[in-house]
């Protein structure tokens, strides 16, 4: 356990909803990274906070993904009107090297 | 671009066996990490290598990184079933502590 939570574990919705997944990071850590990961690949950078501020996001991070840290603790990342290709794992990372469980999405 | 080079992708081993894996990159990186990630959770760092050369160890797991900083190696010695996973390398390559480059990891199972 490293101390880095994501709810919901598992995600499944239909193609067009929204969703929304929360991390919630180590507290005395002010950097939060959010990675796409698809089976068997290494994770794709999306975007990162440096305590509130997004400082820098993938071009991967479509006009329909939002992410916020509005208190500079937990996160959220939004995904509007899913795609079948949005379906992946979602990891949250606190600081560089601890990540969370992931949330496993799967857009039908 | 892929920056991180990973090999095998794929390796199938018995147990008891020993195996290597690679990282390779014609890019300079200030340091270095190994992550092992389980089918359904998310990676868990293993180690950090910083300087050229370095080794580091742990239980059965030996790290490498290249004198030049480009490439780095784990070598798992008798392998064993509870090894079985990604393996995954990544790189700090701008130097800043901000942002990791990824390999695409190395899909290690174990057989009894």
């Amino acid at each position: 356990d490293t101390g880095v939570s994501q709810d919901p574990r598992h995600k499944i919705t239909k193609r067009g909803q929204n969703v929304t997944f929360r991390c919630d990071p180590i507290s005395e850590h002010n950097r939060l990274y959010w990675y796409r990961q698809t089976l068997g690949q290494g994770p794709e950078f999306l975007t990162y906070f440096q305590n509130e501020a997004q400082l820098e996001k993938s071009r991967l991070l479509s006009d329909r993904f939002s992410a916020e840290r509005p208190k500079g603790s937990f996160s959220t990342l939004e995904i509007q009107r899913t795609e079948q290709g949005d379906s992946a794992m979602y990891l949250c990372a606190s600081s560089l090297s601890y990540f969370g469980p992931g949330t496993r999405l799967t857009v039908l | 671009t892929q920056l991180l080079e990973q090999s095998p992708q794929f390796l199938s081993i018995q147990e008891g066996e020993n195996l290597t894996v690679y990282c390779n990159s014609s890019s300079v990186f200030s340091s270095l990490q190994w992550y092992r990630q389980e089918p359904g959770e998310g990676p868990v760092l293993l180690v950090t290598v910083v300087t050229g050369g370095e080794v580091k160890k742990l239980k059965r797991l030996t790290f490498q990184f290249g004198d030049a900083r480009k490439d780095s190696s784990l070598h798992i010695t008798a392998a064993q079933p509870g090894d079985t996973g990604l393996y995954l390398c990544a790189g700090d390559y701008a130097g800043n502590n901000r942002k990791l480059i990824w390999g695409l990891g190395t899909s290690l199972a174990v057989n009894p």
